[in-house]
């Protein structure tokens, strides 16, 4: 089974609509990280949260992380049609020097 | 600052037959990461080098994949003989956070295996 495992596998919602998703994982963390995806293209970072913090904002993003229950959120206020992508969560795992991701929510943007 | 640059972009190559891919990462990065993203999963680490010295191979099928970083910087990935499983696209990324691993990723590879 998967470190990391995003809620929903898809989502579909209209432009300026918010966009929530969901990470679960199983063992501690140092931290977490969300990247974007878009079609074709490699993975570009958009946010970290540290094991000790709760929640973090960038732009239009806001991550919340609660460690007590082992899950992430990732929230997407007011949705553009750029943001049509696949969304990753990963894991820097405690005791292991790396990052493990996890399958990926695919997000459309209706217009 | 440049990127993480990979090539080629696209490389269809027939079973049994070998391949490689380069990558160049951002200048001064000294962790080097390959991954495989097969369509419609997330990245998996295959090997993670810092400067050049491999951190982890767990995940490397080694009777067929081989992953060099020379001089610490440039690094090349190769698959002899491919499988059809292989297909996928061959991500590369580096840090220069060893400890967060906060990542730059190319625009990776896409191998079609027939």
């Amino acid at each position: 089974s998967q470190q990391g495992e995003e809620d929903p596998q898809a989502l579909s919602i209209q432009e300026g609509e918010n966009a929530t998703m969901n990470c679960s994982y199983k063992t501690s963390i140092n931290n977490l990280q969300w990247y974007r995806q878009n079609s074709g293209r490699g993975l570009v970072h958009l946010i970290l949260i540290r094991s000790n913090e709760r929640e973090k904002h960038s732009g239009r993003l806001r991550v919340t992380l609660d460690t007590s229950k082992k899950s992430s959120s990732l929230l997407i206020t007011a949705s553009r049609a750029a943001d049509t992508a696949s969304y990753f969560c990963a894991t820097a795992i405690q005791g292991a020097q790396k990052l493990v991701f996890g399958q990926g929510t695919r997000l459309t943007i209706n217009p | 600052e440049a990127g993480v640059a990979q090539s080629p972009r696209y490389k269809i190559i027939e079973k049994r037959q070998s391949v490689a891919f380069w990558c160049n990462p951002i200048s001064g990065h000294a962790t080097l990461y390959w991954y495989q993203q097969i369509l419609g999963q997330g990245p998996k680490l295959l090997i993670q080098f810092q400067n050049n010295g491999v951190v982890d191979d767990s995940q490397l099928p080694k009777d067929r994949f081989s992953a060099e970083r020379l001089k610490g910087v440039d690094s090349t990935l190769k698959i002899q003989p491919a499988k059809l499983e292989d297909s996928a696209v061959y991500l590369c990324a580096s840090s220069a956070n060893y400890q967060e691993h906060t990542q730059y990723f190319g625009p990776g590879t896409r191998l079609t295996v027939l």
